[in-house]
């Protein structure tokens, strides 16, 4: 089954203790991207990979990091979490041939994260 | 920087009546613009999305219009269900920057 799956799907965790979510799918993307979600803000983008070993900044990208060095994961690092860190994360994945049109994003399933 | 405004914030609408959802965007040179549906609980999902050599694009229910000169463009969906109720979203892909902007997002209710 063609999908986009991330864990853990819940966690509490202490400020700054590092932590990493992880995320990997099974469709052969080129991209992958993190957001965040929050009421009445929307979907920002942290971090997106246009392919293995290519990242670049979204729009909120103080406070994580990202590596690409396979095709199917994308995993989100934070190193120090704190308390404005607490959110709903979602990675997504797409097709996005070098010379093509971005395809349709596939959503994984969320990890809700809470740092006390 | 970039942004995406979205409006109205909540909408409601009787079951079998329209329902219309406007977005303007900021970066002149985006070029795809795709609308998801988020479920209470659940994971944003691709309902319909439009490039910018396309003015309309119709699936059954749903249609998204896209106005370049102006950089708005529109989601309609015709003979709500109650089952159409969810937040949606609408977002702006730039061609270069690879970034996806999305709107705030609006909590649709069909009251049947």
């Amino acid at each position: 089954e063609a999908q986009v799956t991330q864990n853990p799907r819940y966690l509490i965790t202490v400020t700054g203790k590092k932590l990493t979510v992880t995320c990997s799918q099974n469709m052969n993307h080129e991209y992958m991207s993190w957001y965040r979600q929050d009421p009445g803000l929307g979907l920002r983008q942290i971090y997106y990979s246009m392919n293995v070993e290519v990242t670049d900044k979204g729009d909120v990208p103080e406070g994580y990091k990202v590596s690409r060095k396979e095709k199917r994961n994308f995993p989100l690092i934070l190193e120090s979490p704190s308390p404005n860190q607490t959110s709903l994360y979602f990675c997504a994945s797409s097709l996005y041939p070098t010379s093509g049109d971005a395809g349709e994003q596939f959503f994984g399933p969320g990890t809700r994260l809470t740092v006390l | 920087g970039e942004n995406v405004e979205q409006h109205p914030s909540t909408l409601s609408v009787q079951e079998g009546d329209s329902a219309v959802i406007k977005c303007t965007y900021s970066d002149s040179a985006s070029n795809y613009f795709p609308w998801y549906k988020q479920e209470l609980g659940k994971r944003p999902q691709l309902i319909i999305d439009i490039r910018s050599n396309v003015g309309e694009k119709k699936d059954q229910r749903i249609a998204v219009t896209l106005n370049k000169t102006a950089k708005h463009f529109s989601l309609h969906i015709t003979e709500t269900q109650p089952e159409d109720s969810a937040v949606y979203f609408c977002a702006a892909h730039g061609e270069g920057t690879y970034k996806y902007i999305f709107g705030t997002g609006t909590r649709l209710k069909v009251l049947a």
